[in-house]
């Protein structure tokens, strides 16, 4: 069985800040995909960024970077230079072995930006 | 990136009755679709995972006959959602695989469904 544990339930930040979003996760899968999603108040989910198990750097997307700790089965989301529209709700995800299985997702950081 | 629609993107209806959602990928084939509910204020929860052309599987505490599931092309799935009672209201989002090396998948923008 997979689990993710987002322990930060809402974040206030500065804008303009960087913030990094905790995520920590249990497998027993040799290999897996690690995710991290935006969700905004109108419902959808937005990827954000990918990590593979096997992949030696840390993966970044734009302002997004994933901050990797195989060992600590940590998978941190750092977002630099947060705007306003940055506020929404995050979700870590991660997937088994399979890559044709389903995510199992954290319970979520609500992040709020202040002006 | 891939493009998921779903249809209805919210629907209200009386207990008792029967209410069908599309997901669709626009510009991708998805072989594999996923279904996840999204209680208020709560996670996604994987309800059911549908391959093209044969039945879906579903998840511990999902019940088959209440979520009927059909994945009939590799470009639409359907959930129907039969004898809705108010407890089925949430909201339904779906997610198409695009096979590669991520094996990535993108979302629908969901269905809201309140049952009365």
């Amino acid at each position: 069985a997979q689990k993710i544990t987002q322990t930060q339930p809402g974040m206030f930040v500065q804008e303009k800040e960087a913030v990094t979003l905790d995520c920590t996760y249990d497998t027993s899968d040799p290999s897996y995909g690690l995710f991290w999603y935006k969700q905004p108040s109108s419902g959808e989910m937005i990827f954000l960024i990918y990590q593979g198990s096997y992949d030696q750097q840390n993966a970044t997307e734009g302002r997004y970077s994933l901050n990797f700790q195989k060992a600590r089965k940590s998978a941190n989301l750092v977002i630099s230079a947060s705007q306003l529209g940055d506020s929404a709700m995050y979700f870590c995800a991660m997937r088994g072995l399979r890559g044709a299985d389903g995510l199992t997702f954290g319970k979520g950081t609500h992040l709020i930006i202040q002006p | 990136g891939a493009v998921v629609s779903q249809h209805p993107s919210r629907v209200i209806c009386k207990s008792g009755t029967s209410v069908k959602i599309e997901c669709r990928s626009l510009d991708f084939q998805a072989t594999t679709m996923f279904w996840y509910r999204q209680f208020p204020k709560q996670s996604l929860m994987l309800m059911a995972t549908s391959n093209e052309g044969s039945k879906a599987t579903y998840e511990q505490g999902v019940e088959k006959d209440k979520f009927l599931i059909n994945h009939a092309s590799l470009t639409l799935s359907t959930l129907t959602v039969t004898s809705a009672h108010p407890e089925d209201s949430s909201f339904y989002i779906c997610s198409g695989r695009l096979a590669g090396a991520n094996n990535e998948q993108f979302f629908g923008p969901g269905t809201r469904l309140t049952v009365l």
